[in-house]
């Protein structure tokens, strides 16, 4: 079967780095999409990894294991606006679809 | 923003109507998937269309279908609408590069459908 799973909630300090996880199992995996959704938004493309190792794009950074089925997406300096679904998408199949975790809900607080 | 636009951003239907949902893809991609996000879940994969034909379809009932037209726009339809189909209907605009994987799929403001 596939699978996406991910932490429900998560909380962190204005300032701290907070890491989100997230464990797939796909058929015909390609790649691995990290999105941010707020609150009634649409989801916003944050990142995509296709090789291991870790992709850095300012405070974001987000890394790759294919041989373990895990990513994770690293927040440095947390911000207020940081607070959101944070979604972890494997790229599947021959006709690439997205499949999608639930999402980590994250509360960055003062 | 993206450059992928959805219209209506928010709509109210009976059980039993049919709704159709639009979608413009962003300049230079040929590819549109539509997903259906339930309150507090993550999108779930509908269908996907490519040079105007189904490309691939999650699992929903044949009363979901869609259209792509030669400016890529596409069309999600929805027969005999059920309370559990209120939801939030996004569209992702992505270039299919002859099969390769794409690298980048950005998605619509999505619409709202409250199914009463």
């Amino acid at each position: 079967g596939q699978n996406i799973d991910q932490p429900t909630e998560m909380t962190a300090t204005e300032g701290a780095i907070v890491q989100i996880n997230c464990t797939y199992q796909t058929s015909g995996f390609n790649g691995l999409f990290w999105y941010q959704q707020h609150a009634g938004e649409a989801p916003t493309f944050l990142s995509y990894n296709v090789l291991d190792g870790l992709e850095e794009k300012g405070r974001f950074s987000s890394f790759l294991s294919r041989s373990k089925g895990y990513s994770y997406l690293l927040l440095k300096e947390l911000q207020m606006k940081d607070s959101a679904s944070y979604l972890c998408a494997a790229l599947s199949g021959g006709y690439n679809k997205l499949i999608f975790g639930a999402g980590t809900r994250l509360a960055v607080h003062p | 923003e993206t450059g992928v636009t959805q219209s209506p951003t928010h709509l109210i239907k009976t059980r039993g109507q049919q709704v159709t949902l639009r979608c413009s893809s962003q300049s230079g991609h040929n590819t549109v998937s539509w997903y259906q996000q339930a309150l507090g879940q993550g999108p779930q994969f509908i269908f996907q269309y490519y040079r105007e034909e189904e490309n691939g379809r999650g699992n929903f009932p044949p009363r979901f279908s869609g259209l792509q037209f030669p400016n890529y726009s596409s069309e999600l339809n929805v027969n005999a609408l059920e309370l559990d189909d209120s939801a939030l209907y996004l569209c992702a605009s992505s270039l299919d590069l002859g099969g390769l994987p794409f690298t980048e799929a950005f998605f619509g403001q999505g619409t709202r459908l409250t199914v009463v």
